[in-house]
Protein backbone atom coordinates (compact mmCIF):
# COMPACT_ATOMS: atom_id res chain seq x y z
CA UNK A 1 0.00 0.00 0.00
CA UNK A 2 1.23 3.42 -0.73
CA UNK A 3 0.10 7.05 1.38
CA UNK A 4 1.74 10.63 1.06
CA UNK A 5 1.74 13.08 4.06
CA UNK A 6 1.26 16.83 3.36
CA UNK A 7 2.80 18.26 6.69
CA UNK A 8 1.09 21.31 6.30
CA UNK A 9 -2.78 21.76 5.58
CA UNK A 10 -2.03 25.71 4.83
CA UNK A 11 0.83 27.57 3.84
CA UNK A 12 0.45 31.75 3.86
CA UNK A 13 2.91 33.75 2.26
CA UNK A 14 3.80 36.83 1.65
CA UNK A 15 4.27 37.92 -2.53
CA UNK A 16 7.74 37.62 -3.21
CA UNK A 17 8.75 35.34 -0.93
CA UNK A 18 10.32 31.78 -1.20
CA UNK A 19 7.62 29.01 -0.29
CA UNK A 20 8.30 25.34 0.63
CA UNK A 21 5.22 22.95 0.65
CA UNK A 22 6.62 19.47 2.08
CA UNK A 23 5.42 15.90 0.89
CA UNK A 24 6.31 12.63 2.24
CA UNK A 25 5.66 9.53 0.97
CA UNK A 26 5.53 5.76 1.94
CA UNK A 27 5.64 2.59 -0.43
CA UNK A 28 7.21 -0.56 -0.66
CA UNK A 29 7.78 -0.31 -4.24
CA UNK A 30 9.49 2.23 -6.25
CA UNK A 31 7.29 5.18 -7.09
CA UNK A 32 6.00 7.60 -9.68
CA UNK A 33 6.04 11.15 -7.88
CA UNK A 34 3.19 14.03 -9.07
CA UNK A 35 2.41 17.38 -7.88
CA UNK A 36 -0.87 18.76 -9.11
CA UNK A 37 -2.29 22.21 -8.59
CA UNK A 38 -6.07 23.42 -8.55
CA UNK A 39 -6.83 26.85 -8.93
CA UNK A 40 -10.25 27.68 -7.56
CA UNK A 41 -13.14 26.34 -9.45
CA UNK A 42 -11.00 24.48 -11.63
CA UNK A 43 -9.68 21.22 -12.02
CA UNK A 44 -6.52 19.90 -11.02
CA UNK A 45 -3.40 20.37 -13.43
CA UNK A 46 -0.21 18.59 -13.73
CA UNK A 47 2.55 20.84 -12.47
CA UNK A 48 5.60 18.59 -12.25
CA UNK A 49 6.57 14.89 -12.08
CA UNK A 50 9.32 12.30 -11.13
CA UNK A 51 9.88 9.17 -13.27
CA UNK A 52 13.37 8.82 -13.08
CA UNK A 53 16.97 10.37 -14.01
CA UNK A 54 17.44 14.01 -12.29
CA UNK A 55 16.39 14.02 -8.73
CA UNK A 56 15.54 17.42 -9.75
CA UNK A 57 12.68 18.63 -11.78
CA UNK A 58 11.20 21.94 -12.71
CA UNK A 59 7.76 23.65 -13.82
CA UNK A 60 7.81 25.97 -16.65
CA UNK A 61 5.99 28.62 -13.86
CA UNK A 62 9.16 28.35 -11.97
CA UNK A 63 7.75 25.82 -9.70
CA UNK A 64 10.75 22.90 -8.46
CA UNK A 65 10.39 19.63 -6.85
CA UNK A 66 13.56 17.10 -5.47
CA UNK A 67 13.34 13.40 -4.89
CA UNK A 68 14.85 12.10 -2.07
CA UNK A 69 14.54 8.76 -1.90
CA UNK A 70 16.36 8.18 1.40
CA UNK A 71 14.27 10.57 3.32
CA UNK A 72 11.11 9.36 0.63
CA UNK A 73 10.04 13.39 0.44
CA UNK A 74 9.42 15.66 -2.45
CA UNK A 75 9.07 18.96 -1.44
CA UNK A 76 7.98 21.51 -3.60
CA UNK A 77 9.53 25.25 -3.75
CA UNK A 78 10.04 28.33 -5.56
CA UNK A 79 12.09 31.57 -4.42
CA UNK A 80 9.50 33.96 -5.15
CA UNK A 81 5.86 33.52 -5.07
CA UNK A 82 3.02 35.27 -6.73
CA UNK A 83 -0.56 36.35 -5.95
CA UNK A 84 -1.80 34.35 -8.90
CA UNK A 85 0.46 31.08 -7.50
CA UNK A 86 -2.80 30.96 -5.28
CA UNK A 87 -4.34 27.42 -5.30
CA UNK A 88 -4.45 24.19 -3.41
CA UNK A 89 -1.61 21.80 -4.65
CA UNK A 90 -1.57 18.25 -4.26
CA UNK A 91 1.38 15.64 -3.95
CA UNK A 92 0.55 12.20 -5.19
CA UNK A 93 2.72 8.84 -5.85
CA UNK A 94 2.17 6.03 -8.27
CA UNK A 95 3.22 2.87 -8.78
CA UNK A 96 3.42 2.90 -12.53
CA UNK A 97 2.74 -0.79 -14.11
CA UNK A 98 -0.55 -0.97 -16.00
CA UNK A 99 -2.08 1.34 -14.07
CA UNK A 100 -1.42 4.57 -12.80
CA UNK A 101 -3.46 5.06 -10.26
CA UNK A 102 -2.76 7.92 -8.40
CA UNK A 103 -2.63 8.00 -4.56
CA UNK A 104 -3.04 11.75 -2.99
CA UNK A 105 -2.58 13.66 0.00
CA UNK A 106 -4.70 15.77 1.79
CA UNK A 107 -3.44 18.96 0.10
CA UNK A 108 -1.73 22.24 1.15
CA UNK A 109 -3.51 25.67 0.30
CA UNK A 110 -1.28 28.05 -0.50
CA UNK A 111 -2.70 31.35 -0.14
CA UNK A 112 0.12 34.49 -1.40
CA UNK A 113 -0.79 38.11 0.34
CA UNK A 114 0.14 41.13 -1.20
CA UNK B 1 -9.33 18.74 -28.28
CA UNK B 2 -11.24 20.66 -24.84
CA UNK B 3 -9.71 17.44 -22.43
CA UNK B 4 -11.66 16.03 -19.81
CA UNK B 5 -15.40 16.52 -19.75
CA UNK B 6 -17.80 15.88 -16.70
CA UNK B 7 -21.49 16.08 -16.97
CA UNK B 8 -23.59 17.78 -14.68
CA UNK B 9 -21.05 20.09 -12.74
CA UNK B 10 -23.28 20.11 -10.24
CA UNK B 11 -26.17 17.95 -8.81
CA UNK B 12 -28.24 18.30 -5.80
CA UNK B 13 -30.03 15.51 -5.00
CA UNK B 14 -32.59 13.99 -2.31
CA UNK B 15 -31.37 10.97 -0.48
CA UNK B 16 -32.57 8.09 -1.40
CA UNK B 17 -32.58 9.07 -5.17
CA UNK B 18 -30.31 7.48 -7.82
CA UNK B 19 -27.96 9.85 -9.97
CA UNK B 20 -25.85 9.03 -12.59
CA UNK B 21 -22.76 11.22 -14.22
CA UNK B 22 -21.33 11.15 -17.40
CA UNK B 23 -17.03 11.14 -18.03
CA UNK B 24 -16.33 11.85 -21.65
CA UNK B 25 -12.33 11.85 -21.95
CA UNK B 26 -9.95 12.66 -24.29
CA UNK B 27 -10.75 10.92 -27.50
CA UNK B 28 -7.33 9.22 -28.18
CA UNK B 29 -7.28 8.33 -24.05
CA UNK B 30 -7.90 4.49 -23.52
CA UNK B 31 -7.27 4.81 -19.61
CA UNK B 32 -9.91 6.52 -17.40
CA UNK B 33 -10.28 6.25 -13.87
CA UNK B 34 -13.09 8.08 -11.14
CA UNK B 35 -11.67 9.64 -8.19
CA UNK B 36 -13.79 10.94 -5.52
CA UNK B 37 -12.43 13.97 -3.33
CA UNK B 38 -14.67 15.27 0.34
CA UNK B 39 -13.77 18.38 1.43
CA UNK B 40 -10.18 18.79 3.25
CA UNK B 41 -9.38 15.56 1.63
CA UNK B 42 -7.32 14.66 -1.45
CA UNK B 43 -8.86 13.09 -4.51
CA UNK B 44 -9.77 8.93 -3.47
CA UNK B 45 -9.58 6.30 -6.12
CA UNK B 46 -12.59 4.71 -7.17
CA UNK B 47 -12.32 2.50 -10.37
CA UNK B 48 -9.93 2.45 -13.34
CA UNK B 49 -10.93 1.33 -17.06
CA UNK B 50 -8.57 0.30 -19.53
CA UNK B 51 -10.88 0.38 -23.03
CA UNK B 52 -14.52 -0.58 -22.11
CA UNK B 53 -12.87 -3.38 -19.22
CA UNK B 54 -12.82 -2.30 -15.87
CA UNK B 55 -10.17 -3.87 -14.15
CA UNK B 56 -10.01 -2.09 -10.21
CA UNK B 57 -12.29 -0.47 -8.61
CA UNK B 58 -11.73 0.31 -4.71
CA UNK B 59 -13.26 -0.69 -1.07
CA UNK B 60 -14.87 2.59 -1.60
CA UNK B 61 -16.59 1.51 -4.30
CA UNK B 62 -19.62 0.11 -2.06
CA UNK B 63 -22.55 -2.14 -3.93
CA UNK B 64 -24.57 1.00 -4.38
CA UNK B 65 -21.94 2.24 -6.94
CA UNK B 66 -21.41 0.92 -10.77
CA UNK B 67 -19.45 2.36 -13.45
CA UNK B 68 -19.46 1.86 -16.86
CA UNK B 69 -17.49 2.06 -20.49
CA UNK B 70 -19.41 0.79 -22.81
CA UNK B 71 -17.64 1.26 -26.04
CA UNK B 72 -14.06 2.35 -24.16
CA UNK B 73 -15.04 5.71 -24.56
CA UNK B 74 -17.13 7.82 -22.59
CA UNK B 75 -17.75 6.36 -18.99
CA UNK B 76 -20.99 6.36 -16.43
CA UNK B 77 -20.60 6.67 -12.74
CA UNK B 78 -23.81 5.44 -10.89
CA UNK B 79 -24.72 5.85 -7.74
CA UNK B 80 -28.15 4.12 -6.58
CA UNK B 81 -29.85 5.01 -3.09
CA UNK B 82 -27.82 8.36 -2.37
CA UNK B 83 -27.29 8.92 1.18
CA UNK B 84 -25.48 12.08 2.69
CA UNK B 85 -21.92 10.91 2.98
CA UNK B 86 -22.20 10.45 -0.83
CA UNK B 87 -21.77 14.24 -0.91
CA UNK B 88 -18.53 14.63 -2.54
CA UNK B 89 -16.59 15.85 -5.77
CA UNK B 90 -16.41 13.36 -8.35
CA UNK B 91 -13.46 13.10 -10.61
CA UNK B 92 -12.70 11.97 -13.89
CA UNK B 93 -9.30 11.70 -15.42
CA UNK B 94 -7.54 10.08 -18.21
CA UNK B 95 -4.27 8.89 -20.00
CA UNK B 96 -2.94 7.47 -22.87
CA UNK B 97 -1.43 4.18 -23.51
CA UNK B 98 2.01 4.51 -21.87
CA UNK B 99 1.46 7.79 -20.84
CA UNK B 100 2.24 8.97 -17.42
CA UNK B 101 0.12 12.40 -17.16
CA UNK B 102 -3.31 12.12 -15.90
CA UNK B 103 -5.59 15.21 -17.22
CA UNK B 104 -8.53 15.46 -14.65
CA UNK B 105 -11.98 16.79 -15.21
CA UNK B 106 -13.43 19.84 -13.19
CA UNK B 107 -15.88 17.22 -11.68
CA UNK B 108 -19.09 16.97 -10.58
CA UNK B 109 -20.18 17.89 -7.15
CA UNK B 110 -23.06 15.97 -5.75
CA UNK B 111 -24.58 17.42 -2.75
CA UNK B 112 -27.39 14.58 -0.87
CA UNK B 113 -29.72 16.73 1.14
Amino acid sequence: AQSVTQLDSQVPVFEEAPVELRCNYSSSVSVYLFWYVQYPNQGLQLLLKYLSGSTLVESINGFEAEFNKSQTSFHLRKPSVHISDTAEYFCAVSSGGSNYKLTFGKGTLLTVNP
Amino acid sequence: DTGVSQNPRHKITKRGQNVTFRCDPISEHNRLYWYRQTLGQGPEFLTYFQNEAQLEKSRLLSDRFSAERPKGSFSTLEIQRTEQGDSAMYLCASTSQGGTEAFFGQGTRLTVV
